[in-house]
């Protein structure tokens, strides 16, 4: 049980256009997704918390504009680099909680998608 | 707020090595959770462990062990007889009420293991 997709695994686009990352609860309902980003040979830095229903709240720094995301449902998050550019390539990974309280403590991962903006 | 130490860049090691992978975090939470996972080439997150903040007892599964110790805020992992498979980057990971359940991460220890 606690599977996370996401998709696409692998993403190449030209600069200036938007991307569009998936991120499911396969089996589980998740009240609250994260969306991390990882750049090469370095940590998992957290870019934004979402709960479903309800707007993200960003890290400082991570641009809202920039990065869109949307938790219509209880299985679904999604991520939009909009306008891309070079420097937003990198590894996107997202996780998911069912649980509220301590309980939020357990996250389950994706598997990470790479993008890579040319 | 919080903070993930991981002191260990890189460690390289020949195979049936034991290693241990060192861990010190910061937090002002009297609650709060440690996580370890793996991350090999693929780039997908394994989870390893999770151990909340009551409970001291170290644990063994398999090759891996855990050594928890609330006086020096320290959440070391040991892999005995390490293997080539064993080869990724490892990151230490915390979490607690205080921060909202959000994870901090270490800079995570990136492991080699020879043949």
């Amino acid at each position: 049980g606690a599977v996370v997709s996401q998709h696409p695994s692998r993403v190449i686009c030209k600069s200036g256009t938007s991307v569009k990352i998936e991120c499911r609860s396969l089996d589980f309902q998740a009240t609250t997704m994260f969306w991390y980003r990882q750049f090469p040979k370095q940590s998992l830095m957290l870019m934004a918390t979402s709960n479903e229903g309800s707007k993200a709240t960003y890290e400082q720094g991570v641009e809202k504009d920039k990065f869109l995301i949307n938790h219509a449902s209880l299985t679904l998050s999604t991520l939009t680099v909009t306008s891309a550019h070079p420097e937003d390539s990198s590894f996107y990974i997202c996780s998911a909680t069912s649980s509220s309280g301590q309980g939020r403590s357990e996250q389950f991962f994706g598997p990470g998608t790479r993008l890579t903006v040319l | 707020a919080q903070k993930v130490t991981q002191a260990q860049t890189e460690i390289s090691v020949v195979e049936k090595e034991d290693v241990t992978l060192d861990c010190v975090y910061e937090t002002r939470d009297t609650t709060y959770y440690l996580f370890w996972y793996k991350q090999p080439p693929s780039g997908e997150l394994v989870f390893l462990i999770r151990r909340n903040s009551f409970d001291e007892q170290n644990e063994i599964s398999g090759r891996y062990s855990w050594n928890f110790q609330k006086s020096t805020s320290s959440f070391n992992f040991t892999i005995t007889a390490s293997q080539v498979v064993d080869s990724a980057v490892y990151f230490c990971a915390l979490t607690s009420g205080g921060s909202n359940y959000k994870l901090t991460f270490g800079k995570g220890t990136l492991l080699t293991v020879n043949p």
